[in-house]
């Protein structure tokens, strides 16, 4: 079975610290991940990926971690801005992304 | 230019009606999607398909039917409404089927009454 958990619904975070979202997952077979921002109303828009071949990868103010061996992701985003608040979905993908829950970040001035 | 359109936003129905989402990409992708957004707020994926065939077919009920009349539409047609259809339903594209990223339309809201 496979299963994404993101066990926080909601994140709050003051502007200009860094903003962590965590992920973990069930299944080891599936070796590629990703996160995507969604605002109210729109879609999800895709951030960064990552895939099991290495344990991290950075593009501009967002990195996202993987740690194997315990089956958990996240992403940091720092420094945190305004822009920023939206829903984060992680999602592991094979031949079908399935996504967890979601969390809802607020960046607070 | 939006990438992945989908229509309509709303869409707002009795029950047992008949009702269709549209939805169309112009980034030249081989891959589309229909995803569903429950009022837990998962997103599930529903079906796929890949150059008009039929690819991933999820454990959904037979009064959806999607039909992908080119590789850059694909239709979601839902029969007999029922009041636990509503959610937002994402059409989504990408350009290949494995290890792929998915661009997301804007949904479709759709509540049955």
């Amino acid at each position: 079975d496979q299963q994404v958990k993101q066990n926080s619904p909601s994140l709050s975070v003051q502007e200009g610290r860094i903003s962590i979202l965590n992920c973990d997952y069930t299944n080891s077979m599936f070796d590629y991940f990703l996160w995507y921002k969604k605002y109210p109303a729109e879609g999800p828009t895709f951030l960064i990926s990552i895939s099991s071949i290495k344990d991290k990868n950075e593009d501009g103010r967002f990195t996202v971690f993987l740690n194997k061996s315990a089956k958990h992701l996240s992403l940091h985003i720092v420094p945190s801005q305004p822009g920023d608040s939206a829903v984060y979905f992680c999602a592991q993908g094979a031949q079908k992304l399935v996504f967890g829950q979601g969390t809802r970040l607020t960046i607070n001035p | 230019d939006t990438a992945v359109s989908q229509t309509p936003k709303y869409l707002v129905t009795q029950m047992g009606n008949d009702k269709s989402i549209k939805c169309e990409q112009n980034l030249g992708h081989d891959t589309m999607y229909w995803y569903k957004q429950d009022s837990k707020k998962f997103l599930k994926i529903m079906f796929s398909y890949n150059n008009k065939e039929l690819i991933i077919n999820e454990t959904v009920p037979n009064r959806f039917s999607p039909k992908s009349p080119d590789k850059a539409h694909l239709n979601l047609h839902i029969n007999s409404l029922e009041l636990g259809d509503s959610a937002v339903y994402f059409c989504a594209s990408s350009q290949g089927t494995f290890n792929e990223k998915l661009f997301f339309g804007s949904g479709t809201q759709l509540s049955v009454l």
